[in-house]
């Protein structure tokens, strides 16, 4: 069964380094996006992705924040400069064009330090 | 906005009870509703769904009805197993290609 992989499972960075989160999406699939779950908290909409542009994007999705799909497989998610409040498990979900359930990779780890 | 409220757990039930983990929605419009599940080290599975009002959505064993007159969506199991045990996550997205949002999740716990 296709499945969402994201690699790594686990990333430690330090505060102000920039971090590169990847992401294989569906084969087949066209819509692309990001989430993020904070620990105790909700899972919380980041972007999304379309056509090779951003078709939607939350409050939280600042110009720290990009996602680029650099070849036909991967769409990364880039954070600039880590804060200390960028830790939690960022999940990436792609979906198909007529059928709208999103699929979900098991998650990225990230903790700033 | 649209938000969703589930309960908060944990939930530790013994094999074989009856599961209930309510979930409540605000939204504008006629979204569609989701249960997510996340067993331990894994990503996020979708459980079931249900797009429209009093659509029931099953699966494993679990089932789910869209109530608008109360806008809710509990998700419901008679007799659950070990291997039930995750955390499962209420939500709810507009029609079509949009993003999801999600209740805080509810973590279950079935004992032997």
């Amino acid at each position: 069964e296709p499945e969402v992989t994201q690699t790594p499972s686990h990333q430690v960075t330090q505060m102000g380094q920039e971090v590169i989160l990847r992401c294989v999406p569906i084969s087949n699939h066209l819509y692309f996006y990001w989430y993020r779950q904070i620990l105790g908290q909700k899972v919380e909409f980041l972007v999304s992705f379309y056509n090779n542009e951003i078709s939607e994007k939350s409050e939280i999705f600042d110009d720290q924040f990009s996602v680029e799909r650099p070849d036909g497989s991967n769409f990364t998610l880039k954070i600039r400069s880590t804060k200390l409040e960028d830790s939690a498990m960022y999940f990436c979900a792609s979906s198909g064009d007529h059928t709208y359930e999103q699929y979900f990779g098991p998650g990225t780890r990230l903790t700033v330090t | 906005g649209n938000s969703v409220t589930q309960m908060e757990g944990p939930v530790t039930l013994s094999e074989e009870a009856f599961l209930t983990i309510n979930c409540t929605y605000t939204a504008t419009g006629y979204p569609s509703l989701f249960w997510y599940v996340q067993y331990p080290g894994e990503g996020l599975q979708l459980l079931l769904k249900a797009t429209k009002a009093d659509d029931k959505g099953s699966n494993k064993g679990f089932e789910a009805t869209y109530r608008k007159e109360t806008t809710s969506f509990h998700l419901e199991k008679g007799s659950v197993q070990v291997s039930d045990s995750a955390v499962y996550f209420c939500a709810l997205s507009d029609p079509g290609n949009t993003p999801l949002v999600f209740g805080k999740g509810t973590r279950l716990s079935v004992i032997a």
